[in-house]
Order: C-alpha cells, then sequence, then structure tokens
C-alpha cells in the first residue's frame, strides 16, 4: 500500500514568508508526527498528533510554528515569518500504535527540504 | 529528558564484513524502547530493529541484530555480512514511558547518526 507521502519534496521561500509543508499519513494511521532534520544532525520532534489533536507539542521551536490535522488524517506544518534558522528537512511520520507497549514503529515520508533565502 | 549518543561520525568497511555501530543511551524512563532507523541518500527514514528495555533476549532481523547491554546503556547494532546497499546514515532512538504510560511519551528521541560506507 501507499506508504507516507510528504508535499512540496523541496521548499525555496524568501525570509519572513509564510510556508506550508503537507503530509499523508498511511490510511488508518491515527498517530502522526512532524520532525525536523538539520543539516548533519539527527531528527528533531516538533510535535505528535492523536486523531485530530496535538497530545504533545512540546518540540516546536515558537509560536511561528504551527500544525493542524483538522480531519485526522492529512496535516499541515505551518511556519510563519521564516528565519534562515528554519532551512532543514521537515520529515512526518505516522504509526497505528496509540497507546501501551514500547514498541511503536514510525513509518516516515521523504521529508520536505526547506530552504529560507 | 532521555539523550542518545552515537559516537562513530563515519564509518567505512570492506563488503562482506561485519560492522558494529555504537548507540548509549541516558533516560530517567521506568521502562523503554531502542529503535535503529537507516537513512539512504534518499533521505527516507527506515526501521531496521527495535528492543524493549524488558526483553530478556537481543532482538534479531536478518542481518541486523542488536547487542543489548542495559547495565552500561548500550544498544549497539551489529550487521552482519555488509552489503554495498547499506551504505547509508543510520540513527539510533529512544522512546520511553514515565511512572504512568501516556500519549505524551510518543515521540523519538535520535542519536546524530553514523555514516557508514561499505567499500567493495
Amino acid at each position: 500500500g501507499a506508504g507516507v507521502s510528504q508535499t512540496p519534496s523541496n521548499k525555496v521561500t524568501e525570509k519572513g514568508k509564510y510556508v506550508e509543508l503537507r503530509c499523508d499519513p498511511i490510511s488508518g494511521h491515527t498517530a502522526l508526527y512532524w520532525y525536523r532534520q538539520s543539516l548533519g544532525q539527527g531528527p528533531e520532534f516538533l510535535i505528535y498528533f492523536q486523531g485530530t489533536g496535538a497530545a504533545d507539542d512540546s518540540g516546536l521551536p515558537n509560536d511561528r510554528f504551527f500544525a493542524v490535522r483538522p480531519e485526522g488524517s492529512v496535516s499541515t506544518l505551518k511556519i510563519q515569518r521564516t528565519e534562515r534558522g528554519d532551512s532543514a528537512v521537515y520529515l512526518c511520520a505516522s504509526s497505528s500504535v496509540t497507546s501501551g507497549g514500547l514498541y511503536n514503529e514510525q513509518f516516515f515520508g521523504p521529508g520536505t527540504r526547506l530552504t529560507v533565502l | 529528558a532521555q539523550k542518545i549518543t552515537q559516537t562513530q561520525p563515519g564509518m567505512f568497511v570492506q563488503e562482506k564484513e561485519a560492522v558494529t555501530l555504537d548507540c548509549t543511551y541516558d533516560t530517567s524512563d521506568q521502562s523503554y524502547g531502542l529503535f535503529w532507523y537507516k537513512q539512504p541518500s534518499s533521505g527516507e527514514m527506515i526501521f531496521l530493529i527495535y528492543q524493549g528495555s524488558y526483553d530478556e533476549q537481543n532482538a534479531t532481523e536478518g542481518r541486523y541484530s542488536l547487542n543489548f547491554q542495559k547495565a552500561r546503556k548500550s544498544a549497539n547494532l551489529v550487521i552482519s555480512a555488509s552489503q554495498l546497499g547499506d551504505s547509508a546514515m543510520y540513527f539510533c532512538a529512544m522512546r520511553g514511558l514515565g511512572l504512568i504510560s501516556n500519549f505524551g511519551n510518543e515521540k523519538l528521541t535520535f542519536g546524530t547518526g553514523t555514516r557508514l560506507t561499505i567499500i567493495p
């Protein structure tokens, strides 16, 4: 079946502009995650959705970052007043395990490479 | 808080040899899970293997095995009979649970990764 998809694959914008990054999770997965991966680093957690609600947004760096998942499927990560330091690959993942157990395989999308000039 | 440390930024290994990628972790959680992911140049994170903190046996998945030493807080990945297609970045990650499981502990914490290059 189809995996996690993310659009666009690449986004180049100017400092101060607004951007939206989209994630389509695997069908039926209730959990959705956003991570940010800067050059030479491992992914860093941003936010986690369980259904439509953000269960954990402790990784969002500041109030310029916001994410939604209005129908419990597709999610959009929104970044206002972009800064050069926002340049990174933004990864989305989804999983079907919702609670209990530690095993929680997260299936990752190919990422969106954001470049802020 | 959780922390993953991968001290090998890069490794070169001859094809068909075995390789060990190091990972140490730190956590205050009562129980936790350890994961290894592979990230080829295409950028997608590929799940390789999982080890639970209360699992008595080391995890194995095909050519991948996890050398789990709980007392030393290490979870090294062993790849046997390496292949050219194994060349990629490898990330160790963990997820923990506190005294009470809750949705807030779903996130994965990753290390900085090891770039593995297999030499023909």
